[in-house]
């Protein structure tokens, strides 16, 4: 079946650790997207990417990295730079298509806690 | 973006139908209306979308007003396994990304 994979599900870190977030999709779906939720709020974008080789930073982006090398693939750095690094994080994709669009598809989360 | 207001919790019983509301005033002419729904520890999962005309699928139905200044979601028979948060997003398919802005939802409880 296809899907999107987040790993890992839960990670801890120490302060001052830059550490890397994976999401792979096999939808074959253009547009990738990392979103920060935190307990209580809504879902926050941090970055996106419509195509290969190409990201653009959401409303949220100070402190994060992202890389874009492969369709399938779209991991997100959570560096030391990040003030508050502790949340859940959601990654995303669709197609860019409007014509049978049947919206995002969320992967199951990554719970980063700073220890 | 334009914005969507929801009410903050509803409550319903389950086997009832529950109507979420959703008011995005500000909608333009090219803001297609979705809907998600988060579990708890889980990512959002879609729900239903549409433009101006009512949808129906599996999940659920989505009535959307003339005007466009509002939608509801109906959920026919409430199961416990609808309690979620729901979000009512805009989205635009003419901007670049396209991108989806999440508001705080409907925390919807559903009584056994």
């Amino acid at each position: 079946d296809g899907g999107i994979t987040q790993s890992p599900k839960y990670l801890f870190r120490k302060e001052g650790q830059n550490v890397t977030l994976s999401c792979e999709q096999n939808l074959n779906h253009d547009a990738m997207y990392w979103y920060r939720q935190d307990p209580g709020q809504g879902l926050r974008l941090i970055y996106y990417s419509q195509i290969v080789n190409d990201f653009q930073k959401g409303d949220i982006a100070e402190g994060y990295s992202v890389s874009r090398e492969k369709k399938e693939s779209f991991p997100l750095t959570v560096t030391s730079a990040q003030k508050n690094p502790t949340a859940f994080y959601l990654c995303a994709s669709s197609t860019t298509l409007k014509a049978g669009h049947r919206g995002y598809t969320f992967g199951s989360g990554t719970r980063l806690t700073v220890v | 973006d334009a914005k969507t207001t929801q009410p903050n919790s509803m409550e319903s019983n389950e086997e009832e139908p529950v109507h979420l509301p959703c008011n995005h005033s500000t909608i333009s002419g090219t803001d297609y209306i979705h809907w998600y729904r988060q579990l708890p520890s889980q990512g959002p999962e879609y729900v239903i979308h549409g433009l101006t005309s009512n949808v129906n699928n599996r999940m659920a139905s989505l009535a959307i007003a003339e005007d466009r200044k509002s939608s509801t979601l109906i959920l026919h028979r409430a199961t416990l396994r609808d309690a979620a948060v729901y979000y009512c997003i805009l989205r635009d398919w003419t901007t670049s990304g396209s991108r989806l802005t999440f508001g705080e939802g409907t925390q919807l409880t559903v009584n056994p």
